[in-house]
């Protein structure tokens, strides 16, 4: 069975700093990660993935992630965050079957 | 396009009342997803829907019902409402594979 876990709940940073929210996955087939962004009061939005070649991407607006097998985690980091980006953020695998598997979700607040 | 839209937005029930939500999507989307958003505990797959006509059994499916009879519609189903089941409900759609999902806005339900 696949899993994720978020290691953390909640992450206060102040505005410019650098910025990483964690996720570990586990899983016994090769995984698709993804995280998706969650803004106040409306749905979830896809930030970035990773289903194969290079293991950084990249967002439009600055976050970045990296693949890694060896620690079977998909880390989600940010060298300068802005207010804007104050949001919950959840970490997602899938595997071989039909559906994705969220983690509980960190809810970054980003501080003036 | 307008996306994934949901019916309705808010809605309170008391228990033992029946409800339906509804959801539409109008980007010919062959896969789509009911989930629950509890705090602290993330989403939650109820029941999903891999095309027209066909429905399957998600992490959290008891005391719900699902139907697909169009391609654009997914209907999930409260028979009998529980205060267990006040909860944020979103209803996701997605291409070909469960990996770039476009949520809605959501559906807040109380049951008293």
């Amino acid at each position: 069975a696949q899993s994720v876990t978020q290691l953390d709940s909640q992450v206060p940073v102040f505005e410019e700093a650098p910025v990483e929210l964690r996720c570990n996955y586990s899983s016994s087939v090769s995984v698709y990660l993804f995280w998706y962004v969650q803004y106040p009061n409306q749905g979830l939005q896809l930030l970035l993935k990773y289903l194969s070649g290079s293991t950084l991407v990249e967002s439009i607006n600055g976050f970045e992630a990296e693949f890694n097998k060896s620690q079977t985690s998909f880390h989600l980091r940010k060298p300068s965050v802005h207010i804007s980006d104050t949001a919950e953020y959840f970490c997602a695998v899938s595997g071989s079957t039909d559906k994705l598997i969220f983690g509980t979700g960190t809810r970054l607040q980003v501080f003036p | 396009n307008a996306g994934v839209t949901q019916t309705p937005k808010f809605r309170v029930l008391k228990t033992g009342q029946s409800m339906t939500l509804l959801c539409a999507q109008d980007m010919n989307h062959e896969y789509m997803y009911w989930y629950r958003q509890d705090p602290g505990m993330g989403l939650r797959l109820i029941h999903y829907s891999v095309g027209e006509g066909t429905t399957a059994k998600g992490e959290v499916p008891d005391g719900y019902n699902v139907s697909r009879l169009k391609k654009q519609n997914f209907l999930l189903g409260l028979e009998s409402a529980a205060p267990s089941q006040t909860s944020v409900y979103f209803c996701a759609s997605s291409r070909t594979n469960p990996y770039e999902q476009y949520f809605g806005p959501g559906t807040r339900l109380t049951v008293t």
